[in-house]
């Protein structure tokens, strides 16, 4: 499977845990997003990464948010003091760099329910 | 996403009809322009998208308009397909990110 994989695919949460997701990105894609989706919504952009450089925050990541790419390859999402507000969907994409298509190639989501 | 404003929010059509959705945008930072469909369970992917300096793309049934002066696109499906009942989103991308901003969604359902 040369898609983009995430894991876990879904996470029940108790209200104050953190969780964390993860991302693998097609091999030799140097751009990761993170995208958030709640429902009957467009996902929102969240962050992307070029290799393993965060290169744009959303304001909508607040400090409980954070996400990394240690090695350029895969990335991970972490959510601390999670909140009932963070249910959703959570998307990951990568595209290779100067791609002229345009084309970002989305995983199949985390999705996140917070009790 | 009040950068991107999508219509309608849902369309119901007939086998074979003509499924038409809207996009206006404000951003003048927009450098390309894809529409992506998304099925229940699954991540948004790329069905067809358009360069600024096109004013019209066809690929099989799917074909978008492109109105740069307007700052508005459109996806017209010909012939439509139950298979094609999903989630479109028009998501214009940002030239110097590439990130995309999607807009809201609509729901299309085509009935047999």
């Amino acid at each position: 499977d040369t898609g983009v994989s995430q894991d876990p695919r879904h996470k029940i949460t108790k209200r104050g845990q953190n969780v964390t997701f993860r991302c693998d990105p097609i091999s030799e894609h140097n751009r990761l997003y993170w995208y958030r989706q709640t429902l009957g919504q467009g996902p929102e952009f969240l962050t992307y990464f070029q290799n393993e450089a965060q290169l744009e925050k959303s304001r909508l990541l607040s400090d409980r948010f954070s996400a990394e790419r240690p090695k350029g390859s895969f990335s991970t999402l972490e959510i601390q003091r999670t909140e009932q507000g963070d249910s959703a969907m959570y998307l990951c994409a990568s595209s290779p760099t100067g791609a002229n298509t345009g084309e970002l190639f989305f995983g199949e989501g985390s999705r996140l329910t917070v009790l | 996403q009040q950068q991107v404003k999508q219509s309608p929010q849902s369309l119901i059509v007939q086998k074979g009809g003509i499924s038409i959705i809207n996009c206006a945008y404000e951003n003048t930072a927009f450098d390309y322009f894809p529409w992506y469909q998304q099925f229940p369970g699954k991540g948004p992917a790329l069905l067809i998208a358009i360069r600024p300096d096109v004013s019209e793309k066809k690929e099989g049934r799917f074909t978008i308009s492109f109105n740069k002066s307007a700052k508005q696109f459109s996806l017209h499906i010909m012939d439509s397909q139950p298979g094609d009942s999903a989630t479109y989103f028009c998501a214009p991308r940002m030239d110097s990110s590439y990130k995309l901003i999607f807009g809201s969604g609509t729901r299309l359902l085509v009935r047999p």
